[in-house]
């Protein structure tokens, strides 16, 4: 069974704040994602990355930075978080883009 | 550019009666997959179905969703929408390229009443 984590699960900022997001999946899959879900828009590809080492801008990445320091751990940075980022964030893990995503529990974010 | 695109923000309908929520795409790749998410409240996105070939029908948990290359479409159907059914369904497009991405849609909601 895939197993993707996120931490923290819920978290408080401030607006000019740092946040860091962290995402850690124990499958060994090459592919991880950052998506965040607002109502009305679904869910938006943030970042993404195909292994260790690299990072993808998606479709959203203004405001966000990614790393991806290892094959299990990928992170979301909000170096200047604003009120807008006020979202929960998903992390998903695959193998390919023709395989099925797995997602982390998700956590909610919101900056003050 | 590669795109979905589900009609219905909401659906609503009553237990026992069929359900369909629509998924349409565009891509100008010959090679796909198919899915449909589907999350319930609180939790994370799971999948629901996965599908690449062309007219073959798929099927889990009592839904199912055929493939039709010919008009660009991905529907998924239930024959008797139960209670437990109601959340938010994704659609998802991926394709045989460099990037290894899916594409949502933007979510249909449904909601089974009794």
């Amino acid at each position: 069974e895939a197993a993707v984590t996120q931490s923290p699960r819920n978290k408080v900022a401030v607006t000019g704040g740092k946040v860091t997001l962290s995402c850690n999946q124990t499958n060994n899959h090459n592919n991880m994602y950052w998506y965040r879900q607002d109502t009305g828009h679904g869910l938006r590809l943030i970042h993404y990355s195909y292994g260790a080492g690299s990072t993808e801008k998606g479709d959203i990445p203004d405001g966000y930075k990614a790393s991806r320091p290892s094959q299990e751990n990928f992170s979301l940075i909000l170096e200047l978080a604003t009120p807008s980022q006020t979202s929960v964030y998903f992390c998903a893990s695959g193998v390919g883009n023709q395989d099925t995503q797995y997602f982390g529990p998700g956590t909610r974010l919101l900056v003050l | 550019g590669d795109s979905v695109t589900q009609t219905e923000g909401l659906v609503t309908v009553t237990e026992g009666l069929p359900v369909k929520l629509n998924c349409t795409y565009q891509t100008t790749y010959l090679t796909i997959a198919f899915f449909w998410y589907v999350q319930y409240l609180n939790e994370a996105p799971q999948v629901l179905l996965k599908s690449s070939t062309d007219n073959k029908r798929t099927e889990h948990q009592g839904f199912h969703a055929t493939l039709h290359k010919s008009s660009s479409s991905f529907h998924l159907q239930k024959s008797s929408a139960q209670l437990s059914d109601s959340a938010l369904y994704y659609c998802a497009l991926s394709v045989r390229n460099s990037n290894n991405r899916i594409f949502f849609g933007d979510g249909t909601q449904l909601v089974v009443k009794p």
